[in-house]
């Protein structure tokens, strides 16, 4: 039963125009949440996260888009870069004080020139 | 620059060995993930330390895997038999967990994963 489901596998965008990245949840107590970032043969890094009490978390070309209602979120790169072409994992953390991230399956974006 | 070391990087052993996967989290940090990624299941928890305890391991397979912090600059996770469904990349990851309740910044380091071919 996956509790984080990114239901795009792979997403192509050109250059210069806005990038978004779908998840959902299912698990209503989890109040955190992270996207992560993923280049071939390296571990993921660390993009942006944002709590249950926000709605929107902004860095750089980056933010983060919270519907908890929907129990939905979502990552928008403007403008998208080719070096942006990446694994994304969005990754959620629930309050039970154990905090281990449970990830969805991945979503590949690829940037063209 | 602090990061999570892992090794080996690449394994490839045949099914039925013994296999032992390490990881040296950054300093200081007093929580320890192992994540395994396939190419179905995307990052599966598998095992999660802290302050060098075990909390939750109930997404590692009891009777082939297991997982222990000697110390806390060490952490082991190791497959004994190994099956060819065990291939994958593990990673390590480390984080830093102030107190326990709401909602925290347990934003993790991963080190660059263990590849892990069994045949």
């Amino acid at each position: 039963d996956q509790q984080v489901k990114q239901n795009s596998p792979s997403l192509s965008v050109q250059e210069g125009r806005i990038s978004i990245l779908n998840c959902d949840y299912t698990n209503s107590m989890f109040d955190y949440f992270l996207w992560y970032k993923k280049y071939p043969a390296e571990g993921p890094t660390f993009l942006i996260s944002i709590s249950s009490i926000k709605d929107k978390n902004e860095d750089g070309r980056f933010t983060v888009f919270l519907n908890k209602s929907a129990k939905h979120l979502s990552l928008h790169i403007v403008p998208s870069q080719p070096g942006d072409s990446a694994v994304y994992f969005c990754a959620a953390s629930g309050n039970t004080g154990r905090r281990a991230l449970t990830f969805g399956s991945g979503t590949r974006l690829q940037v063209q020139p | 620059d602090a990061r999570v070391t892992q090794t080996p990087r690449h394994k490839v052993t045949e099914m039925g060995q013994e296999v032992t996967m390490r990881c040296q989290p950054i300093l200081g940090h007093n929580t320890v993930f192992w994540y395994r990624q396939t190419m179905m299941q995307g990052l599966e928890l598998l095992a999660y330390f802290r302050n060098r305890a075990p909390l939750d391991d109930s997404g590692m397979p009891k009777d082939r895997f297991s997982a222990e912090m000697p110390d806390a600059t060490l952490a082991t996770l190791k497959i004994q038999p190994s099956e060819p469904r065990d291939s994958a990349v593990y990673f390590c990851a480390s984080g830093l967990v102030l107190g326990t309740g709401s909602s925290g910044a347990n934003v993790l380091t991963f080190g660059a994963g263990s590849r892990l071919t069994v045949l």
